[in-house]
Formats: structure tokens, sequence, C-alpha cells
């Protein structure tokens, strides 16, 4: 079965200072990966997807992610905080050996908060 | 393309009674998802279908839930005898098919269910 973890559950940076959210994943399979940004009372946007084609990827509104097989991981970044970068963001996968690729299954997600 | 549109946005009733929230795909997208998130956590997966042919329910809560898309355009999430613990955040997602977990999935801004 598929989970991903997302460690930390609020990270808190200056605006200007570089973003790091964090994010591990298990799968039997070459997994997709997706990171997703949620604002309040609103749904989920699509910042980037991997899906093998390159292990540095990069999304919207500056964001990238890099794919590392031998740490399962998929961490985010961004060079420099914005304040619009205030939200919360979910890491997610799809894709397993029992034909699953249906379906995301989602971290708890990590609150980013940006200071002035 | 004018996005995933879930109605309504928000619906509060009390416990017992039933509700129904609507959720319109992006036109071409042939796949449709629904996915339940609950306050703090990331959203998850309930059912989908490609098409009119629902393909996966068996995570959907409990009989209580059902869902259609009887002309494999809009889908319905029905909900009967609404109980406390239903009370989260709804979303729906559409996307292109795919033989592989690539595609991205589009969501809505979801229907927030308060239940009394």
């Amino acid at each position: 079965a598929q989970s991903v973890t997302q460690l930390g559950s609020h990270v808190s940076v200056s605006e200007g200072a570089l973003v790091l959210l964090r994010c591990n994943y298990s799968s039997s399979v070459p997994p997709y990966l997706f990171w997703y940004v949620q604002y309040p009372n609103q749904g989920l946007q699509l910042l980037l997807k991997y899906t093998s084609a390159a292990t540095l990827v990069k999304g919207i509104n500056g964001f990238e992610a890099e794919f590392k097989k031998s740490e399962t991981s998929f961490h985010l970044t961004k060079p420099s905080a914005h304040m619009s970068d205030a939200a919360e963001y979910f890491c997610a996968v799809s894709g397993d050996s029992g034909g699953s690729n249906y379906k995301l299954t989602f971290g708890k997600g990590t609150l980013l908060t940006v200071n002035p | 393309d004018t996005g995933v549109s879930q109605d309504p946005r928000h619906k509060i009733t009390k416990r017992g009674q039933n509700v129904t929230f609507r959720c319109d795909p992006i036109s071409e997208h042939n796949r449709l998802y629904w996915y339940r998130q609950t306050l703090g956590q990331g959203p998850e997966f309930l059912t989908y279908f490609q098409n009119e042919a629902q393909l996966e329910k068996s995570r959907l809560l409990s009989d209580r839930f059902s869902a259609e898309r009887p002309k494999g355009s809009f889908s319905t999430l029905e909900i009967q005898r609404t109980e406390q613990g239903d009370s989260a955040m709804y979303l729906c997602a559409s996307s292109l098919d795919g033989s592989f977990g690539g595609q991205p999935q589009h969501f809505g801004d979801g229907t927030r269910l308060s239940i009394l």
C-alpha cells in the first residue's frame, strides 16, 4: 500500500527566505508524485507533478521539487518566499502494483506561514 | 476550461437528514473522483467514475454514502441519515483517462458539510 509522510505540520519562514517542505513516500512500484496547494475554503491546486520524465520538476509560482529514489523523497522548495505563498501544501502519490493508478493518497499537509 | 464546479459550497443540515452534492467536471475529462477532507487531514479517496461507470466504490465510508454519474457528465454524492461524523469538506476532482497514474487530478472548491 502507498503512503505519504509530510514532516512538519507547520513551517514558518520569513518573506524572502527559502521554503522547504518535506515529503517522503512509500510505494512498491515507481510512483507518480504530486504537490498541491490549498488556500482557505478552496479546493486543491496542482503545483507540480513527477511522472518519471525528469527528477527535478518545476512547477507554478516558482516552486520545484526533486525526486530522490534512494531517499524515497520528493521535497518541495522555493528560493524566496512571498506572502502569497502562505497556504497548506499537500504531497500525494498514485500508482501501485495493485493497479490502483486512479486514486491519490495524500499526506496530512504542511501549513506554511510567511512572516513579513 | 471553466474548471471543476461543485454545488453547494456550504450545506448545513440536521442529523438524520439526507444531503446531495453535485459536481460538474472539466468538460473533456472522463474520469471523476470524490474525496473527503476532515480538519487537519489530507483528502481521503471515496470513489471514482470512468465515464458513467463507477469503477471503485469500496472506499465509500458506509452504505449511507452513494454516488452516481448517470450520463458520464456531472456526478452526485448522496449521504443518507447524516451523522455528526459526516461533517467534512467533500471534494470532487476530474482528470483525463490514462493507462498510468500520471494524469493530474483537477479539484473543485468543495462542499463543506456541517451537521447540527
